[in-house]
């Protein structure tokens, strides 16, 4: 059965650096989205993306973050400048339609020191 | 903005029958998913509702009350793997946000031998 993949499973950063999390969706689907979660607390919505751009983004995602499709496979997290709260389990999610089943990966996590 | 409510934890044993409650109000409302979530791994899917009444899969059943905003999921015949975390995700309205998942906290149910 096809599934998300993610890429690392865990990641160790020092603050400020910066991170790139990897994610292979679904081949056939179409959305793509990233969501995190800080540790004992609800998944919360980063981003989505469609035919190659942001579809919607959360407040969460401000101008440390940016996510690309680089080539037909793979669709990144880029964190610039990581902080400390920015440790958290990070979800990839992908679906063949906009309102489709959301698939999701299992999960980067990311601790920034 | 949104806001969905759903207990907190919940305890059972094994061969009984749970339900898990979830309330929500949101911006927009195109339907409602169930995932299920065990500690430190990704949400799996578990169900959909579009319309308004009782979706049945197996020893899992989802129901929804569009009018009322209320939902719940149904277990039955528990067993200990069931014991994990239940995600109650209504999804964004087509028209304004494609996809886009609201989590709620997540009930922690236990399953007892």
């Amino acid at each position: 059965e096809p599934e998300v993949t993610q890429t690392p499973s865990h990641q160790v950063t020092q603050m400020g650096q910066e991170v790139i999390l990897r994610c292979v969706p679904i081949s056939n689907h179409l959305y793509f989205y990233w969501y995190r979660q800080i540790l004992g607390q609800k998944v919360e919505f980063l981003v989505s993306f469609y035919n190659n751009e942001i579809s919607e983004k959360s407040e969460i995602f401000d101008d440390q973050f940016s996510v690309e499709r680089p080539d037909g496979s793979n669709f990144t997290l880029k964190i610039r400048s990581t902080k400390l709260e920015d440790s958290a389990m990070y979800f990839c999610a992908s679906s063949e339609g906009g309102t489709d089943t959301q698939y999701f990966g299992p999960g980067t996590r990311l601790t920034v020191l | 903005g949104q806001n969905i409510d759903q207990p907190t934890e919940m305890t059972a044993t094994e061969g009984a029958i749970v339900q898990i409650n979830c309330t929500y109000q949101t911006s927009g409302f195109n339907g409602l998913f169930w995932y299920q979530q065990h500690a430190g791994e990704a949400p799996t899917f578990l169900s959909y509702n579009v319309l308004d009444g009782l979706e049945e899969k197996g020893r899992f059943s989802s129901f929804l009350s569009r009018s009322k905003g209320y939902s719940y999921l149904l277990l039955k015949e528990l067993q200990m793997k069931d014991s994990a975390s239940y995600l109650c995700a209504p999804e964004a309205d087509r028209g304004s946000t494609l996809g886009r998942l609201y989590f709620g906290r997540g009930t922690q149910l236990t399953v007892w031998p």
